[in-house]
């Protein structure tokens, strides 16, 4: 069965500093990688997702994560953070058998100024 | 805005009462996935639809149940509801069975009292 780690429940961070947030996974066959970032209040927004191909993928709004095979990883970064980053972040899995995603516990992002 | 609308945004019942949540995926998408997300189980799958067959399951209580419609929307339908029931209920949809990637709902915020 697959399942996915995410390390940290909560990273505080000042505006404008890095952040990394934790991801790892177990799976047993073809790996497909996704984060999902659920703002206050609101449904699940696709960030970024690996497929397949380059191990580096990035968002349109300056994250990116890649992806480690060796280290069963999936990190999600970004080099200087914004107020509007606050959110929580899930990584999660696909299964392939199932068709469905099996989801991280979140981390929750607070950005200060 | 995902394309995926789900209704209502908000439900509270009572213990023992029975409830539908409705799904509309995206324009074109035929699969459709429910989703749980409460504070002790984070977020797990429920049930996947594909063209108005059911595909695979997850931790889906037997006293929800679940259908897609030959216009592609879904319904869960939860009964003898309990206080643990209270949670939000995403629903997702991908272009064909399989697809990698899923598009989230805005969820609907069921409260049992």
């Amino acid at each position: 069965a697959q399942s996915v780690t995410q390390l940290d429940s909560q990273v505080p961070v000042f505006e404008e500093a890095p952040v990394e947030l934790r991801c790892n996974y177990s799976s047993s066959v073809s790996v497909y990688l996704f984060w999902y970032v659920q703002y206050p209040n609101q449904g699940l927004q696709l960030l970024l997702k690996y497929l397949s191909g380059s191990t580096l993928v990035e968002s349109i709004n300056g994250f990116e994560a890649e992806f480690n095979k060796s280290q069963t990883s999936f990190h999600l970064r970004k080099p200087s953070v914004h107020i509007s980053d606050t959110a929580e972040y899930f990584c999660a899995v696909l299964d392939t058998g199932r068709r469905a995603l099996t989801f991280g516990s979140g981390t929750r992002l607070q950005v200060q100024p | 805005d995902s394309g995926v609308t789900q209704t209502p945004k908000h439900l509270i019942t009572a213990t023992g009462q029975r409830v539908t949540l409705r799904c509309s995926p995206r324009s074109g998408d035929l699969s459709v996935y429910w989703y749980q997300q409460s504070l002790d189980q984070g977020l797990q799958f429920l049930i996947q639809y594909y063209n108005g067959e059911e595909r695979a399951k997850g931790n889906i209580l037997e006293r929800f149940s679940a259908q897609q419609f030959p216009d592609l929307h879904s319904e869960l339908n939860l009964s003898s509801l309990e206080l643990g029931d209270s949670a939000l209920y995403f629903c997702a949809s991908s272009v064909v069975e399989g697809a990698y990637t899923q598009y989230f709902g805005p969820g609907t915020r069921l409260t049992v009292l």
